[in-house]
């Protein structure tokens, strides 16, 4: 079955980078556009990023446009989210997921945190 | 960008009643040439990640039971539960892909 699993999440200072990864199995992972999605604490979804199924083509929410940064391996069967000049908006759990216009399958999430 | 305003915030259902949640797009989302309506509904359960239950504004997942339904077009939708049990006690999100994604602000439903 369909799997996806997040790391890399953490406790980062503001002004800090991170980077997460998020590894698929039991799919089709280069046939698939794949995304970024975050859950502030006790908030609703907010879209990040997604990235097309060759990672020629992503995309991201405004608020994190040039901070923010999709890739993705597919001999790895991995996507990335390089993630500079972070905030204390930026904390939250961030999900990965299989993307066909709509979120299919998603990670279970890494929590970041971002504080001083 | 495309906003998505749920209704109401909070619902409270005793068990075996409906559920009905309203989900309004500020542009619409159905695509004329395919006639399908880019719009989603997820349940997210406390701890857990969110679960697609419906795509294309009607079309249930594999799996998800059919007191879950989706409806509408354009610009208003909806969500009903039309039997509401005790593991349906979670928050709906409704979401666009019209235009790059985006969701509602989540409806939570609970048992009265």
């Amino acid at each position: 079955q369909v799997q996806l699993v997040e790391s890399g999440g953490g406790v980062v200072k503001p002004g800090g980078s991170l980077r997460l990864s998020c590894t698929g199995s039991g799919f089709d992972f280069s046939g698939y556009y794949m995304s970024w999605i975050r859950q502030a604490p006790g908030k609703g979804l907010e879209w990040v990023s997604y990235i097309s199924s060759s990672g020629l083509t992503s995309f991201s929410a405004d608020s994190v446009k040039g901070r923010f940064i999709i890739s993705r391996d597919n001999t790895n069967n991995s996507v990335y989210l390089q993630m500079n000049s972070l905030r204390g908006e930026d904390t939250a759990v961030y999900y990965c997921a299989t993307t066909e216009g709509h979120f299919k399958d998603w990670g279970q999430g890494t929590l970041v945190t971002v504080s001083s | 960008d495309i906003v998505m305003t749920q209704s109401p915030d909070s619902l409270a259902v005793s068990l075996g009643e409906r559920a009905t949640i309203k989900c309004k797009s500020s542009q619409s989302v159905l695509y004329s040439s395919s006639n399908k309506n880019y719009l989603a509904w997820y349940q997210q359960k406390p701890g857990q990640p969110p679960k697609l239950l419906i795509s294309w504004a009607s079309t249930r997942q594999f799996g998800v039971p059919d007191r879950f339904s989706g409806s509408g077009s354009g610009t208003d939708f909806t969500l009903t539960i039309s039997s509401l049990q005790a593991e349906d006690v979670a928050v709906y999100y409704c979401q666009q892909y019209y235009s790059t994604r985006t969701f509602g602000q989540g409806t939570k439903v609970e048992i009265k």
